[in-house]
């Protein structure tokens, strides 16, 4: 079946260091692909998608490429910030029907000034 | 500001209660969804609706049921609550088609004693 693979973490980041978290995902058909952020004590709020191979969602400094080669939706940011700290959540949508969604297990950011 | 809603943020409720969780949205969404959230375990879906009176089993949907009976909201239900059922609950509304991502309500925590 569908399912979603995330790196594990916590990552720990210096403040302005360069973030990569590495979802790589196993899918029939063209899933949509999203990334979440949970703040703490919050529910998830959708940071970007892609809908088709060769997008690339960006928000907020942060930017995802959907490579349909390898699978994968890899979170990037050129320079964190202390405010990044959070869960992140990569997803894809099931394709077979009523848009659900299939999430990694998440990955914690800790960034540190 | 569309949202989600969550009745409660925080509760504490006895073994063998019946426990209910609103959810409400205000953005005319179809889908609407359940999951709760366990460290270790991600985001795992108890439930869904894709129309008023619908309703789907998601991967865990023992000891639980839901109603909705308007498009707006959609309860989840804990017949008798049990300590292994301790968790956040996390509601999420959708329009149909796999592009759109899902918004959020903020969590409801669930304590049961």
């Amino acid at each position: 079946g569908n399912s979603v693979t995330q790196m594990e973490g916590p990552v720990t980041l210096s403040e302005e260091a360069f973030l990569t978290i590495n979802c790589t995902y196993t899918a029939t058909g063209y899933p949509s692909l999203f990334w979440y952020v949970q703040y703490p004590g919050e529910g998830l709020q959708l940071l970007l998608k892609a809908t088709k191979a060769d997008d690339k969602g960006s928000n907020k400094g942060f930017e995802a490429t959907y490579r349909k080669e390898t699978t994968s939706f890899h979170l990037e940011k050129g320079s964190v910030q202390v405010s990044d700290s959070a869960v992140y959540f990569c997803a894809l949508s099931d394709s077979g029907g009523y848009n659900k969604l299939i999430f990694g297990a998440g990955t914690r950011l800790a960034v540190h000034p | 500001d569309v949202k989600v809603t969550q009745s409660s943020r925080y509760l504490v409720k006895r073994t063998g209660e019946k426990v209910f969780l609103e959810c409400v949205q205000d953005m005319d969404h179809e889908n609407m969804f359940w999951y709760r959230q366990d460290p270790g375990l991600g985001l795992r879906l108890i439930y869904f609706s894709y129309d008023v009176k619908m309703k789907e089993k998601g991967d865990i949907p023992e000891g639980y049921s839901v109603s909705r009976e308007k498009k707006e909201r959609f309860s989840l239900i804990l017949e008798s609550a049990s300590t292994n059922q301790t968790s956040m609950y996390l509601c999420a509304s959708s329009l149909p088609g796999q592009n759109y991502g899902y918004t959020f309500g903020s969590g409801t925590r669930l304590t049961v004693v």
